[in-house]
């Protein structure tokens, strides 16, 4: 069963706006991390927070972790067609991650 | 370069044949995992390995098969192939399974028909 659900599943923005994307997870972690897939490539890592962190900035994105509710955000600024992706959580486990199913964001040019 | 390849890019399988997907990673990480990944789905676990020799099951690890006879290398067999093992499978390593960044494999695009 999947720990992480992203929302929305799909975002659609001009170029230059913000992009929020959500995600939630049902169990305690000790990490939270953001990857990003572009069309027909694998994953690459973006940002890892911890569970005692609240907040973590890179370049233009920006997660915030709130483990009382089970939840984080990604945040990417000022966003660029090449922003163009689909961007997952992952949650830690016990020697594994665990996956949400992703939001879809296209940025228009 | 460094990184995580995956053999092959693309593969077009029969019912019932079987094959081996490889997975090779050159930064020395002790963690090694497959993952498919179906429309909707997100990743899903497959199988994992916390170093050579060791080897553990994840999410759907049925009728799939691994080993680990050394640090860069971690095979998946799909021991008789089923249309439903129609997927895109993804490899990944990190330093440390869990708690590290895993870097990912650009991936194997196998149909079964």
């Amino acid at each position: 069963s999947q720990q992480g659900e992203e929302d929305p599943q799909a975002l659609s923005i001009q170029e230059g706006e913000n992009a929020t994307m959500n995600c939630s997870y049902k169990t305690s972690i000790n990490n939270l991390q953001w990857y990003r897939q572009n069309s027909g490539r694998g994953l690459v890592h973006l940002i890892l927070i911890r569970s005692n962190e609240r907040e973590k900035h890179s370049g233009r994105l920006r997660v915030t972790l709130d483990t009382s509710k089970k939840s984080s955000s990604l945040l990417i600024t000022a966003s660029r067609a090449a922003d163009t992706a689909s961007y997952f959580c992952a949650t830690d486990g016990p020697y594994k991650y665990i996956f949400g199913t992703g939001t879809r964001l296209k940025v228009l040019a | 370069n460094a990184g995580v390849t995956q053999t092959p890019k693309f593969q077009v399988l029969k019912t019932g044949q079987s094959m081996t997907l490889q997975c090779a990673q050159d930064m020395n990480h002790e963690y090694m995992s497959w993952y498919r990944q179906d429309p909707g789905m997100g990743l899903r676990l497959i199988h994992y390995s916390v170093g050579a020799g060791i080897t553990d099951q994840g999410e759907v690890p049925n009728g799939y098969n691994v080993s680990r006879s050394t640090t860069e290398d971690f095979p998946l067999r799909l021991l008789s192939a089923a249309p439903s093992q129609t997927s895109v499978y993804f490899c990944a390593s990190s330093l440390v399974g869990g708690t590290m960044p895993q870097h990912f494999g650009d991936g194997t695009r196998l149909s079964i028909l």
